[in-house]
């Protein structure tokens, strides 16, 4: 069973709404709960980081929460833009070093 | 700052060959981890080096090996090639382990 699930696998949305991707994790403590944007053919790029105590994060029109009774978290975007399109990957670091787990991903398309 | 540099981009090898790909961190970085992406199984973690140590290992085969210089630039190998290896190569530097990793553009490898 994966430990780090995403949904939706995909999402459409139109140009200036927002949306709401969703990240649920077994690891549980974890070290920390990133969240990353890939555009096509291109690396990762990181967009929040939250340690197991943290519930929110925000970075411009991104936000995440987290919410760890349930194991549970999301990134909002607001006011979505065609840039937004990419694929939103959920990784969670457990601890004590031990090697990270990603989520498969949401492929998100804004479109006009 | 240059950010993760990769080379060479692009690769085209034939099954039983071997390869080795380059990856030099952000200035400053002594973390460097690897990953492979391909489309069915989406990001998944090769190596981790740290000081010239390889800290952790993903569940690839031992035709996949790496390793890290003193100036914490990181190469990765594989051996006889399989047509399996085809996928996009990541490399990710961060400052120390489990901080905000930095991703290259990536290598991606084609083998025929």
């Amino acid at each position: 069973k994966n430990q780090v699930e995403q949904s939706p696998q995909s999402l459409i949305i139109l140009e200036g709404k927002n949306c709401t991707l969703q990240c649920n994790y077994t690891v549980s403590p974890f070290s920390n709960l990133r969240w990353y944007k890939q555009d096509t053919g291109r690396g990762p790029v990181s967009l929040t980081i939250m340690t197991f105590s943290e519930n929110t994060k925000s970075n411009g029109r991104y936000t995440a929460t987290l919410d760890a009774d349930t194991k549970q978290s999301s990134l909002h975007i607001t006011a979505s833009q065609l840039s937004d399109s990419a694929s939103y990957i959920c990784v969670v670091s457990p601890p004590n070093y031990d090697k990270v787990i990603f989520g498969p991903g949401t492929s998100l398309s804004v479109i006009p | 700052k240059a950010g993760v540099t990769q080379t060479p981009r692009y690769l085209i090898k034939t099954r039983g060959q071997q390869v080795t790909l380059s990856c030099s961190p952000i200035s400053g970085h002594r973390s460097v981890s690897w990953y492979q992406q391909t489309p069915g199984q989406g990001l998944q973690f090769l190596f981790e080096y740290f000081s010239e140590t390889q800290r952790n290992k993903g569940n690839f085969p031992g035709r996949f090996s790496g390793r890290q210089f003193s100036n914490s630039r990181s190469e990765m190998n594989v051996s006889t090639l399989e047509l399996g290896d085809s996928a996009l190569y990541l490399c990710a530097s961060s400052l120390h382990r489990q901080e905000t990793q930095y991703f290259g553009p990536g290598t991606r490898l084609l083998v025929l």
